[in-house]
């Protein structure tokens, strides 16, 4: 499968509102896809953002939720804080195989 | 609390082969699979397999499947990403996550594979 695809960078000033794109997610009849997004802070590992498209795990705040329509996925951060400042990854897992998008720098202004 | 622990830093020659491992504790290790991830220096995050310490099952991207192969030691909660032939371009920091399927929620802290002649 083909990598996904994100902009390159976004950015926001504080307390405004972003969303982050993420085309070419499998949208075959009768396969489910999973979508999950991830945070990346220079130097450190991923951390889980959102998964099950729309679902965050504990300690994740409510500011950031995702969507998908179609072979389109995106993710939402809203009340933009400093501390957002990071790389953003989506990723899809279908048929046992997972799919990391390029990546989206998000600048917080 | 769960936790991945990696293996340190790895400097390897063209050609040679590598083994990094992936010490799981926390949770029961054969219940869930685990991811590799790497990651070239500036660059995204690559896919590289994932395995099912329960029964062993493998899963590998076309690009890699031919020079990656992963395994795990349930009687120690250790798993195992072995790349071979290395080549410059394999200089990366390498991940292993436990991966439901749906999403990999915890990820190791990296361990840095530099390819050098």
């Amino acid at each position: 499968q083909s990598a996904l695809t994100q902009p390159a960078s976004v950015s926001g000033s504080p307390g405004q509102s972003i969303t982050i794109s993420c085309t070419g997610i499998s949208s075959d009849v009768g396969v489910y896809t999973y979508v999950s997004w991830y945070q990346q802070h220079p130097g450190k590992a991923p951390k889980l953002m959102t998964y099950d498209v729309n679902k965050r795990p504990s300690g994740v705040s409510d500011r950031f939720s995702g969507s998908k329509s179609g072979n389109t996925a995106s993710l939402t951060i809203s009340g933009l804080q400093a501390e957002d400042e990071a790389d953003y990854y989506c990723s899809s897992f279908t048929r046992g195989i997972r799919v990391f998008g390029g990546g989206t720098k998000l600048t917080v202004l | 609390q769960v936790q991945l622990v990696q293996s340190g830093t790895e400097v390897k020659k063209p050609g040679a082969s590598v083994k990094v491992s992936c010490k799981a504790s926390g949770y029961t290790f054969r219940s869930y699979g685990i991811s590799w991830v790497r990651q070239a220096p500036g660059q995204g995050l690559e896919w590289m397999g994932w395995i099912s310490p329960y029964d062993g099952d493998t899963k590998y991207p076309q690009n890699l499947q031919d020079r990656v192969t992963l395994t795990t030691d349930t009687s120690t909660g250790t798993a195992y990403m072995e790349l071979r032939s290395l080549r410059s371009e394999d200089t990366a920091q390498y991940y292993c996550a436990r991966d439901w399927g749906s999403y990999a929620d915890y990820w190791g802290q990296g361990t840095l594979v530099a390819v050098t002649s």
